[in-house]
């Protein structure tokens, strides 16, 4: 989905690196997400935001953090990456304004390799 | 937590319907169903939503059972490019999708 964007879309970098990765939606919406996606699973909720300064914990928040200052931005930060912290991470948006249960839409994921 | 099972993988043939189960059997009365499909490594793309009743829309239709506790996305006239990972994800009280493994669907010519 063109209108939320993730960068980089490819990252390889070492154990014990700082790491941010980055999501922007032209979307308008005021819900963001973080996720993660080990190969053949499917995606585990990391952290979520429902509006500017709101930061909520999802399933697996243990080595990460999040930034949310502006409607259209929302970054994760790995403060020291571990091999384990390799996966495909995406960013999702959604809109409450019409109900609670609208859908997220996706970016296209960064792939992140952590040696 | 509501949590989904499905099937690991599934074929079906070129125009014809392809119709993929999803358990959801703890559910609760105000939970919705989510579908989703993965191409590739792609980010995940929506297509239909539902609460109780059957929903159709340009991509899919979604049966839900009475009881709530399994729901089945149809395809009705599959293409190849309908080959993806399909999910089917339940939303919680906290608004957040708690996601399965999916179901690989392969369509063959």
């Amino acid at each position: 989905d063109a209108d939320v964007t993730q960068t980089p879309r490819n990252r390889i970098t070492k154990t014990g690196k700082r790491i941010m990765l980055e999501c922007s939606q032209t979307k308008g919406h005021d819900r963001m997400y973080w996720y993660r996606q080990d190969p053949g699973l499917g995606l585990r909720l990391i952290y979520y935001s429902f509006d500017v300064k709101d930061i909520n914990k999802g399933e697996i928040s243990d080595g990460y953090s999040v930034s949310r200052q502006a409607q259209a931005k929302f970054s994760l930060s790995l403060e020291s990456a571990i091999p384990n912290q390799t996966a495909l991470y995406f960013c999702a948006t959604s809109d409450p304004r019409i109900s609670g249960n609208q859908p997220q839409h996706f970016g296209d994921g960064t792939r992140l390799s952590i040696l | 937590d509501a949590k989904t099972t499905q099937p690991p993988s599934m074929d079906c043939a070129e125009g014809r319907a392809a119709n993929l189960p999803c358990n959801h059997s703890t559910i609760s009365g105000n939970e919705y169903v989510y579908w989703y499909r993965q191409i590739h490594s792609q980010g995940p793309q929506y297509i239909i939503h539902g609460l109780k009743n059957n929903e159709t829309n340009e991509m899919a239709s979604l049966i839900i059972t009475e009881d709530r506790k399994s729901s089945t996305l149809i395809l009705p006239h599959a293409t190849l490019r309908d080959t993806a990972v399909y999910y089917c994800t339940v939303m919680d009280s906290n608004y957040q999708l708690i996601w399965g493994a999916g179901t690989k669907l392969i369509i063959k010519p």
